[in-house]
């Protein structure tokens, strides 16, 4: 079973303040990783995605992967209470056109 | 910018009614999907389609059944609904090649009474 595992939260950070979240996944052969937002009762929208080991920026995010350790994380910089969010972590195994998603983790920034 | 829309955003049925969800997507990607999201169980695959009138279950299919005539539209059938189905749906799309993004829908809530 192919897996996507992320930490469920709340975490909470202080506006200004970086975030981190992390997800690690169980199919070494997995090609391409991909950070979705959603606000409550809302679709997941997709706003960071990364093929190869390193940091990819994007204005205020940074994603970061390193397949040797299996694990990929969103950074975000400046945290804003616009934030406030669920982030999926999702996964392309090798060889499928399918995304195996994380269960999301809760983002919260209190002014 | 890839658009994809669903037919409604909020749906009251009564169990055992037969309900269809549509789904378009503007952007001629080959791949459509249809997801179930339920607090603590995450998102989870009902069917996806590669190409038209092509299907394939995913990991929740049963009481779900698909429709893809055209490229665009996707449908998902519920046969005869069940409370248990009450739940949000969503669709997404994505284009046949090397970097697997998914795009989705505004999403269904669907309440089955």
């Amino acid at each position: 079973q192919k897996e996507v595992e992320q930490n469920s939260g709340p975490l909470s950070v202080p506006e200004g303040a970086i975030a981190s979240l992390n997800c690690t996944y169980s199919d070494r052969g997995s090609q391409s990783f991909f950070w979705y937002r959603q606000y409550s009762g809302k679709s997941p929208e997709l706003i960071m995605s990364i093929y190869s080991n390193g940091d990819k920026e994007d204005g205020r995010f940074t994603a970061q992967l390193n397949k040797a350790s299996q694990y990929v994380s969103l950074l975000i910089r400046d945290s804003q209470p616009s934030d406030s969010a669920t982030y999926l972590c999702a996964v392309n195994p090798g060889g499928y056109n399918k995304l195996i998603f994380g269960a999301g983790t809760r983002l919260a920034v209190h002014p | 910018d890839v658009k994809v829309t669903q037919s409604s955003r909020y749906l009251v049925k009564r169990t055992g009614e037969k309900v269809f969800l549509e789904c378009v997507q503007d952007m001629d990607h080959e791949n459509m999907f249809w997801y179930r999201q339920d607090p603590g169980l995450g998102l989870r695959l009902i069917y996806f389609s590669y190409d038209v009138k092509m299907k394939e279950k995913g990991d929740i299919p049963e009481g779900y059944s698909v429709s893809r005539e055209k490229k665009e539209r996707f449908s998902l059938i519920l046969e005869s609904a069940s409370t248990n189905q009450t739940s949000m749906y969503l669709c997404a799309s994505q284009r046949t090649g090397n970097y697997y993004e998914q795009y989705f829908g505004p999403g269904t809530r669907l309440t089955v009474t």
